[in-house]
């Protein structure tokens, strides 16, 4: 089955204490990218990634670093958590194409809270 | 800089029935796409239905339709014969070209109820 996953599901932390969130597809898909969804701010892009060893800022990227080694892997890493990246994560994927017109397939999301 | 504004923070609908949720944009790229997510209580996101802004018909697949109107700005999707699992929230987002690549702009949500 194609399909985008996310471990953990489901994260209680504390502050300091360094995480990651990983995520991988099983499409081949070149493009993916991290969002975070918070109430009434809606989802944000944190960080995406075009290939391997290529990622860029997003529009909310302090806090976090990427690394994409893998064309199927991109994980989330948070250094230091704070409690206002207490947030819900989803990653996505989608196959190279002119970037506007590809539809972007989601994993199931990650609830992460600091305290 | 490029908005998506959903303007019904929540609506109820009959089984059944079909229902409209709406959609404008505000963009100067010429060259853009317009999408539809479902995000169901659950939590994960969904895609249902895409349209090009150089499309000339409007996007359909299955009981979801999208009424395009390029002019308006607005890309409203249509769920015909609503079903109860279709209770959910609805976003419509938007990719521009000229936007850092594949970057999706998400509207605020419809929240959607079906009632039998």
């Amino acid at each position: 089955e194609a399909q985008v996953t996310q471990n953990p599901r489901y994260l209680i932390t504390v502050t300091g204490k360094k995480l990651t969130v990983t995520c991988s597809q099983n499409m081949n898909h070149e493009y993916m990218s991290w969002y975070r969804q918070d109430p009434g701010l809606g989802l944000r892009q944190i960080y995406y990634s075009m290939n391997v060893e290529v990622t860029d800022k997003g529009d909310v990227p302090e806090g976090y670093k990427v690394s994409r080694k893998e064309k199927r892997n991109f994980p989330l890493i948070l250094e230091s958590p704070s409690p206002n990246q207490t947030s819900l994560y989803f990653c996505a994927s989608s196959a190279a194409g002119t970037g506007y017109t590809d539809t972007q397939y989601f994993g199931p999301g990650t609830r992460l809270t600091v305290l | 800089a490029q908005k998506i504004t959903q303007t019904q923070p929540g609506m109820f609908v009959q089984e059944k029935e079909a229902v409209t949720l709406d959609c404008t944009y505000d963009t100067s790229d010429p060259s853009y796409g317009l999408f539809w997510y479902k995000q169901p209580s659950s939590g994960e996101m969904i895609f249902l239905i895409y349209q090009g802004s150089y499309d000339q018909q409007n996007a359909t697949e299955g009981r979801y339709s999208l009424n395009f109107q390029k002019a308006r700005k607005s890309a409203n999707l249509v769920i015909s014969a609503s079903q109860l699992g279709d209770s959910a929230m609805y976003f419509c987002a938007m990719s521009v070209s000229m936007d850092s690549w594949g970057k999706l702009q998400f509207g605020a949500g419809t929240q959607v109820v079906v009632t039998p």
